[in-house]
């Protein structure tokens, strides 16, 4: 079955850069969409960014443009986010996704992974 | 950008109670709206699309409806398991926003 595998996620000073990789499994990575999510403390959630299946697409959530950058090995099935200019309002669990669609630039988020905890603080 | 307005933020209810929630859009979007429910310490899960189509293995408690701004998740009786929270998602246009989320709390 699909299994996503998130890490990368700790402590970080603010301003400081961090990347987090999702590893994937149970399907053929190459032909989807991938995004990341994240989740504040006790908040809601935030759709942050999506990958196309070749990976020629990106788009970024208002909060996270400029400083974030997705990518993706289709070759060892991993998604990355490199964040960088890291803000205490970056705190949050990061869950990358499987999109719904084969071969799309993105529709929305499917499978979940279980998330990687990423807190950012002096 | 696309707002979702999700009403309530949190409810109480009781087992066997009728359960509705409210996405509203600040534009229309179609019926590009997904449900997902999300439990303590666990990734959502995906229980509709399409604004009203039940995800496979979902109980058929659970029933959307709407389109254009304006949608809805209903649970006709309220089940134990059901205890979570409820958010909404549009994906008709870049970025996808979530609506902000309903708790369901047990009363």
């Amino acid at each position: 079955q699909v299994q996503l595998v998130e890490s990368g996620g700790g402590v970080v000073q603010p301003g400081k850069s961090l990347t987090l990789s999702c590893t994937a499994s149970g399907f053929t990575f190459s032909n989807y969409a991938m995004h990341w999510v994240r989740q504040a403390p006790g908040k809601g959630l935030e759709w942050v960014s999506v990958l196309s299946y070749h990976g020629r697409n990106r788009k970024y959530g208002d909060s996270v443009l400029g400083r974030f950058t997705v990518s993706r090995d289709n070759a060892n099935n991993t998604l990355y986010l490199y964040m960088d200019s890291l803000r205490s309002e970056d705190t949050a669990v990061y869950y990358c996704a499987r999109d719904f669609l084969l071969f799309a630039s993105g529709s929305y988020p499917d499978h979940w992974g279980q998330g990687t905890l990423v807190t950012v603080t002096s | 950008d696309i707002q979702m307005t999700q009403t309530p933020s949190s409810l109480s209810a009781s087992v066997g109670d009728r359960v509705t929630i409210t996405c509203r859009a600040s534009q229309g979007i179609r019926n590009d709206l997904v449900w997902y429910q999300q439990k303590p310490g666990q990734a959502p899960e995906r229980l509709i699309s399409a604004a009203s189509t039940l995800q496979s293995g979902v109980p058929s408690r659970f029933s959307g409806s709407g389109s254009g701004a304006e949608f809805t998740l209903t649970i006709s009786s309220l089940q134990p398991e059901d205890f979570a929270t409820y958010f909404c998602l549009q994906h008709n246009s870049f970025p996808l926003t979530f609506g902000g989320g309903t708790k369901v709390e047990i009363k």
